[in-house]
């Protein structure tokens, strides 16, 4: 049985940056893609982009690009999100997703983390 | 981008009866090549990690009870849930992935009545 294991919530002052963690548990990344998914408060799913696996290239979505970088660490079978110059509009609950894929993209995911709080306050 | 609209936002139905909660896309999701539907359907439990229900529009994912189905086609989807139970209790989200921008419909509340 796959987990993805994410790390904590995270109180950020603006400015700040913030490193999300999502491990994997029971399987291997090889093989899938990982993907992003932001939720705001009280708001719905927001997919934030996808990392290959298999070739290591991120793709991100419009609205997420230049502050935020994904990674992988497949020795420790990590996953990880990275936010640079933190805003107040970038508190929300921040999802890892293993999921499938093929040339053209991204597809659905499989199994999702249990969400990372972040909370970008002064 | 695709956008993806669900009906109703919320809905309330009595213990064993059926939900019905629908979602449509802003263009097709049907690829002829492969006559499949690029949608999914995952439930989502507070406190809990989504749960992927149903793929490819209508493929229920293994261990997902058969209460749960999917159907649809090109821009008009459904998930059916029969018999409702407690535990289904949750808020549902369709998806596509026709487009490589991933969208997701705004959530179904689904309650006990």
């Amino acid at each position: 049985q796959v987990q993805l294991v994410q790390s904590g919530s995270e109180l950020k002052k603006p400015g700040a940056s913030v490193k999300v963690s999502c491990k994997a548990s029971g399987d291997s990344f090889i093989g899938y893609a990982m993907s992003w998914v932001r939720q705001a408060p009280g708001q719905g799913l927001e997919w934030m982009g996808w990392f290959n696996t298999n070739t290591g290239n991120p793709t991100y979505a419009q609205g997420f690009t230049g502050r935020f970088v994904f990674s992988l660490d497949t020795s420790v079978t990590t996953a990880y999100l990275q936010i640079s110059s933190l805003k107040a509009e970038d508190t929300a609950v921040y999802y890892c997703t293993r999921g499938y894929y093929d040339n053209s993209g991204f597809y659905y995911s499989d199994y999702w983390g249990q969400g990372t709080l972040v909370t970008v306050s002064s | 981008d695709i956008v993806m609209t669900q009906s109703p936002d919320s809905l309330a139905v009595s213990l064993g009866e059926r939900a019905t909660i629908n979602c449509k896309s802003s263009q097709s999701l049907f690829y002829s090549s492969n006559n499949k539907n690029y949608l999914a359907w995952y439930q989502q439990k507070p406190g809990q990690p989504l749960k992927l229900l149903i793929d490819w529009a209508s493929t229920r994912e293994s261990g997902v009870p058969d209460r749960f189905s999917g159907s649809g086609s090109g821009t008009d989807f459904t998930l059916t849930i029969n018999s409702l139970q407690a535990e289904d209790v949750a808020v549902y989200y369709c998806q596509q992935y026709f487009s490589p921008l991933i969208t997701f419909g705004q959530g179904t509340r689904l309650e006990i009545k």
